[in-house]
C-alpha cells in the first residue's frame, strides 16, 4: 500500500451542498493530483498542485477548487454539488521533477465515495 | 487535447495462458504511459510504467512495449494467474503534469 491516505472514506450529501475532501501525500511527495472516477469509468484529472499552486487543470468547472498546505496535504471543495458529482474521488501524490512540478511516478490514496442525492 | 483509447473493454484468458491489452494515445507530446491495476473497491495501484525514450520494459510477468511512431503502447502479462483478475488502465500524460486514462479493460482470469 502507498502512504497516501483520504479521508473520509464515504460521504453522502443532497444536491446544492459543499462538500471537501481531504488528502495527505506521501512522505517525501510535494505534488498531489485529483481525479474523479465515475463507476465503470477511468479516473479522470481535476488539478494538481505543487508546492501550494494550481499547476494544471483538467475540464471540470470553477465549483471544483483545491488547496495545497505547507506540509503538501491537500483538499478539494465541491460547491453546488450536482447529482453527477456521484464519484470516487481519489488523490494521488507524487514528487516534483522540477521547479514546473514536473513529475511522473504517482501514486493514488483509497479514495473518497461521495454520493449525492 | 489527450486522448486515450484502450481495448479490449473485457478481457477472459486462462490461468497460464497470456493477456494483451493495448492502448493508443493522440498527443504526441505525451511522453509518460503508466500502467495502473484497480481491484474492486481499492486504490489503482501502479504496476509497470515507461517513458518515451524506452521502446519496451519487463518487470517479472509484466512487460509494456511502445511505439512513438504510431502512437500506442501495449500491457502484456504472461502465465497469468487469478490474482492477476482486475481492472487495468493505461495512461498517458507528460510527466504527470496530467494524466489521462483510458476507459479500461475489465481481465478475468479463469481457474
Amino acid at each position: 500500500e502507498t502512504g497516501v491516505t483520504q479521508s473520509p472514506t464515504h460521504l453522502i450529501k443532497t444536491r446544492g451542498q459543499q462538500v471537501t475532501l481531504r488528502c495527505s501525500s506521501q512522505s517525501g511527495h510535494n505534488t498531489v493530483s485529483w481525479y474523479q472516477q465515475a463507476l465503470g469509468q477511468g479516473p479522470q484529472f481535476i488539478f494538481q498542485y505543487y508546492r501550494e499552486e494550481e499547476n494544471g487543470r483538467g475540464n471540470f468547472p470553477p465549483r471544483f477548487s483545491g488547496l495545497q498546505f505547507p506540509n503538501y496535504s491537500s483538499e478539494l471543495n465541491v460547491n453546488a454539488l450536482e447529482l453527477d458529482d456521484s464519484a470516487l474521488y481519489l488523490c494521488a501524490s507524487s514528487s516534483g521533477a522540477n521547479a514546473g512540478g514536473r513529475s511522473d511516478t504517482q501514486y493514488f490514496g483509497p479514495g473518497t465515495r461521495l454520493t449525492v442525492l | 487535447g489527450e486522448n486515450v483509447e484502450q481495448h479490449p473493454s473485457t478481457l477472459s484468458v486462462q490461468e497460464g495462458d497470456s493477456a494483451v491489452i493495448k492502448c493508443t494515445y493522440s498527443d504526441s507530446a505525451s511522453n509518460y504511459f503508466p500502467w495502473y491495476k484497480q481491484e474492486l473497491g481499492k486504490r489503482p495501484q501502479l504496476i509497470i510504467d515507461i517513458r518515451s525514450n524506452v521502446g519496451e520494459k519487463k518487470d517479472q510477468r509484466i512487460a509494456v512495449t511502445l511505439n512513438k511512431t504510431a502512437k500506442h503502447f501495449s500491457l502484456h502479462i504472461t502465465e497469468t494467474q487469478p490474482e492477476d483478475s482486475a481492472v487495468y488502465f493505461c495512461a498517458a500524460g507528460d510527466y504527470g503534469q496530467n494524466f489521462v486514462f483510458g476507459p479500461g479493460t475489465r481481465l478475468s482470469v479463469l481457474p
